[in-house]
């Protein structure tokens, strides 16, 4: 079936200006996850959710961070008054809900943000 | 919270030979730990994983070893190929449910 999809797959911004991520599960997919990925570093974990509520928002660096999710489908992540630092790799993964399995998480692609 | 360290940042490896990459964890509630492979410009792909309930697990060229004890896994991959160049992650989770803790990840370089 189709993997998590991922838009828009680039994003320019200027400094300032809000930004809206979206990403797709698998379908069927309860759990899902963003990543943040800056440049040549490893994946900082921002925020969970399960079905559309968000039991874990531990990794959003600052209020200017949020996210929902509808359903158990379509999640947007939105970045109010970008700064240069937010440029980075956005990443959604998502996973089912069950034992002996459910942890495996399985990536989009990522939108790639840059903030000038 | 956890803490993961992954060694080493860079490995260059001639075509056959077999490279290892090693990752240590802080958190001793973890009990799932996957691997995962970077394409340049791709999202992460998982290559193989390894719950804390089996010391070893293979996939053709690919073996992940666990050891609780010492709270370090491995990754070993054999006969290594030039498309196995690749950006490489370990990760720890406490399960279900659970966000991923990422090593910094390793640098894998296969030569002809």
């Amino acid at each position: 079936g189709a993997g998590v999809s991922q838009s828009p797959s680039n994003k320019v911004t200027e400094k300032g200006k809000d930004v809206e991520l979206r990403c797709d599960p698998i379908s069927g997919h309860t759990a899902l996850y963003w990543y943040r990925q800056r440049l040549g570093q490893g994946l900082e974990f921002l925020i969970y959710f399960q079905g559309n509520s968000a039991p874990d928002k531990s990794g959003l660096p600052s209020d200017r961070f949020s996210a929902e999710r509808t359903g158990e489908s379509v999640s947007t992540l939105t970045i109010q008054r970008t700064q240069q630092e937010d440029s980075a790799v956005y990443l959604c993964a998502s996973s089912p809900w069950r034992t002996g399995g459910g942890e495996t998480q399985y990536f989009g692609p990522g939108t790639r943000l840059l903030v000038l | 919270g956890e803490n993961v360290e992954q060694h080493p940042s860079t490995l260059s490896v001639q075509e056959g030979d077999s490279a290892v990459i090693k990752c240590t964890y802080s958190d001793s509630a973890s009990n799932y730990f996957p691997w995962y492979k970077q394409e340049l410009g791709k999202g992460p792909q998982l290559i193989i994983d390894i719950r804390s309930n089996v010391g070893e697990k293979k996939d053709q060229r690919i073996a992940v070893t666990l050891n609780k004890t010492a709270k370090h896994f491995s990754l070993h991959i054999t006969e290594t190929q030039p498309e196995d160049s690749a950006v490489y992650f370990c990760a720890a989770s406490t399960g279900t449910a659970s966000k991923l803790t990422f090593g910094t990840g390793t640098r894998l370089q296969v030569t002809l």
